[in-house]
């Protein structure tokens, strides 16, 4: 049973206008990354929550917004795609606790912007 | 930020033949060391989390090993063979729970 869903598994958005892709997991994990992957680039960490908790990567742009309403969902706003922001986003958890714990990555989805 | 590197970025290994690769990060502010296996179209899986110095974690013919006063962990593959090609990410972890990957090696055995 998947673990970490992410909804939709492909995206087509119009330049300008805004998209959310969703992360739901089962997991009751306390903390949710979101990544970017372009082509065959390793993933790239945009944020992520420790329980509420948010974190910005300073890098990553104004346009990406992310909201956390509760433990088991995850959002990713871009407000105003651009046609660089065509990419592959992957969300991913983990257990949060004094050993380290290994993260749980979604089937990511894939954005297209047209 | 915790700077990943890994290298070599690519290697081409024979199969039944070893091969070792490297992943050096900052040894400030560590808390744990991410091992991840990545096909493409797939989605990253993990391999091995380690967290003190002088660790040393196996599956199956893979290996790794963590030395986090100097920042810097092998990954070992025995034997290799064709279902060992993919791309290697290693992400160290910080205290707040940042996980950020490395560019990856990406290993190809020849059959």
């Amino acid at each position: 049973d998947a673990m970490v869903i992410q909804n939709p598994r492909y995206q087509v958005t119009q330049f300008g206008k805004p998209v959310t892709l969703s992360c739901s997991q089962t997991l009751n994990h306390n903390v949710m990354y979101w990544y970017q992957q372009k082509s065959s680039q390793a993933p790239k960490l945009l944020f992520h929550y420790y329980d509420k908790d948010f974190n910005n990567e300073a890098d990553t742009p104004d346009n990406f917004q992310s909201r956390r309403p509760n433990t088991s969902f995850c959002f990713l706003d871009i407000r105003s795609p651009g046609l660089g922001d065509a990419a592959m986003y992957l969300c991913a958890t983990s257990r949060k606790g004094r050993g380290g714990t290994e993260a749980f990555f979604g089937q990511g989805t894939r954005l297209t912007v047209v | 930020i915790l700077n990943v590197e890994q290298s070599p970025q690519s290697l081409h290994v024979q199969e039944g033949d070893s091969t070792n690769f490297t992943c050096s990060f900052p040894s400030s502010n560590f808390y744990a060391l991410h091992w991840y296996r990545w096909e493409t179209a797939k989605s990253p899986e993990a391999l091995f989390v380690m967290t003190l110095n002088g660790d040393e974690k196996k599956k199956g013919r893979i290996s790794a090993t963590l030395n986090t006063k100097e920042g810097y962990s092998y990954l070992y593959i025995k034997g290799s063979q064709p279902e060992d090609s993919a791309t290697y990410l290693c992400a160290p972890r910080s205290n707040d729970y940042k996980l950020s990957f490395g560019a990856g090696t990406t290993v190809t055995v020849r059959a």
